[in-house]
């Protein structure tokens, strides 16, 4: 089955400089890479996602890009402010369009923590 | 705004209890699932369902079962708790299709004493 490996476990950054998670999959099929953030005491949730069908994908401060032949995708933060203080999970899933979606898979997670 | 509510937030229990975890979401999804949360590990799957009456066994099935009489409902069922049974426990829903964006509870604290 799917093995999702991701990396820092956790990070420190000064405010304003960028963050950058990675995450490693194993499985060739997975095509649907989504990230969650979970907040000290909160629900998981989610801030960005991608599929295979296309490199990267941006949002504000917030990019991820997906390398299928290496089989690895990163979250990107630039500009990084205390909220952006979480726990961060990378997934990934296959996909089947018009049927039944395939389980997410989650790597360990990252903490990360901007330091103001 | 979609809606996954945990019964419970907090739930302490002797070792040998039969436990139950209640979720229950508001937007008619067809997918719900229930995660283990742990320190160092991630969310792991325990089990889910795509419809009603229908289960499936996640990663860590062992020691849990599930219920799923209404759409709206989805239970998990420990059904003689242990101390490594210790953990955040979270539910979600999402809607069928290719929107697989997870909808998940505030979860539910359970300490097995």
């Amino acid at each position: 089955g799917e093995n999702v490996e991701q990396h820092p476990s956790t990070l420190s950054v000064q405010e304003g400089d960028s963050a950058v998670i990675k995450c490693t999959y194993s499985d060739s099929a997975s095509n649907y890479f989504p990230w969650y953030k979970q907040e000290l005491g909160k629900r998981p949730q989610l801030i960005i996602d991608i599929r295979s069908n296309v490199g990267e994908k941006k949002d504000q401060r917030i990019a991820v890009t997906l390398n299928k032949t290496a089989k690895h995708f990163s979250l990107h933060i630039t500009e990084t402010q205390p909220e952006d203080s979480a726990v961060y999970f990378c997934a990934a899933s296959i996909a089947h369009y018009g049927g039944s979606q395939g389980n997410l898979i989650f790597g360990k997670g990252t903490k990360l923590s901007v330091k103001p | 705004d979609v809606k996954v509510t945990q019964s419970s937030r907090y739930l302490v229990k002797r070792t040998g209890e039969k436990v139950f975890l209640e979720c229950v979401q508001d937007m008619d999804h067809e997918n719900m699932f229930w995660y283990r949360q742990d320190p160092g590990l991630g969310l792991r799957l325990i089990y889910f369902s795509y419809d009603v009456k229908m289960k499936e066994k996640g990663d860590i099935p062992e020691g849990y079962s599930v219920s799923r009489e209404k759409k709206e409902r989805f239970s998990l069922i420990l059904e003689s708790a242990s101390t490594n049974q210790t953990s955040m426990y979270l539910c979600a829903s999402s809607p069928t299709g290719r929107n697989e964006k997870l909808f998940f509870g505030s979860g539910t604290q359970l300490s097995v004493l």
